[in-house]
């Protein structure tokens, strides 16, 4: 069974300019989540998915930062316009839930971005 | 959420035991106990959870005290491969229980 995916693995971009994520769950997994990982700290968590529904984006700093997740399968992070203190790895996650009850959370490898 | 406190690193030479202790002493009745790690440049790894009965997986034990106020994740035969930050994350049941707070979590370096 394929785990979580992520691309790109790394991305270089200069400040103001725009970047996006991409990450594909594993097959079945209807909730998916978005983490950033400053060097040096646990991942914290930015937004969370069920199927289709953000039902909690109230890390995620609206000014800059959209996802979406149209089909309820895979999901795109964007950072526009990006800013030297977004210089970190953006982790996502799936689980599955069952009336309200979720399995363990699977990370993918992470893209690590680099804002120059 | 129970907060969690971990050491900051650890040293374990290999093919010993590696005990990585977490202590969450505000923990309550209806919050289990998750291990994951993160190995360099990967994402974290779901490692092992428990409620208050100890545990054991093909990966690890989880011993956590009657009280529950702390617990210790082993590795039994430690190799190079073990080397990354474990985390001690104390997770709801139920509603709420999609929230992984991570901390700092512990960096265990296994030496040849």
């Amino acid at each position: 069974e394929a785990g979580v995916v992520q691309s790109p693995r790394y991305k270089i971009i200069e400040k103001k300019q725009p970047v996006a994520f991409w990450c594909n769950p594993i097959s079945g997994h209807n909730t998916l989540y978005w983490y950033l990982q400053n060097l040096g700290q646990g991942p914290e968590l930015l937004i969370r998915y069920e199927n289709e529904e953000a039902v909690d984006d109230s890390q995620l700093p609206k000014d800059r930062f959209s996802a979406e997740r149209l089909k309820g399968v895979d999901s795109t992070l964007k950072i526009q316009p990006a800013e030297l203190g977004d210089s970190a790895v953006y982790l996502c996650a799936s689980s599955i839930n069952r009336g309200g009850t979720y399995n363990e959370q699977f990370f993918g490898p992470g893209t690590r971005l680099t804002v120059l | 959420d129970a907060k969690t406190t971990q050491p900051t690193s650890m040293d374990c030479a290999e093919g010993r035991a590696a005990n990585l202790p977490c202590n969450h002493s505000t923990i309550s009745g209806n919050e289990y106990v998750y291990w994951y790690r993160q190995i360099h440049s990967q994402g974290p790894q779901y490692i092992i959870h428990g409620l208050k009965n100890n545990e054991t997986n093909e990966m690890a034990s989880l011993i956590i005290t009657e009280d529950r106020k702390s617990s210790t994740l082993i590795l039994p035969h430690a190799t190079l491969r073990d080397t990354a930050v474990y985390y001690c994350i104390v997770r709801r049941t139920g509603a709420g229980s999609y929230q992984l707070t991570f901390g700092k979590g512990t960096k265990l370096s296994v030496i040849p």
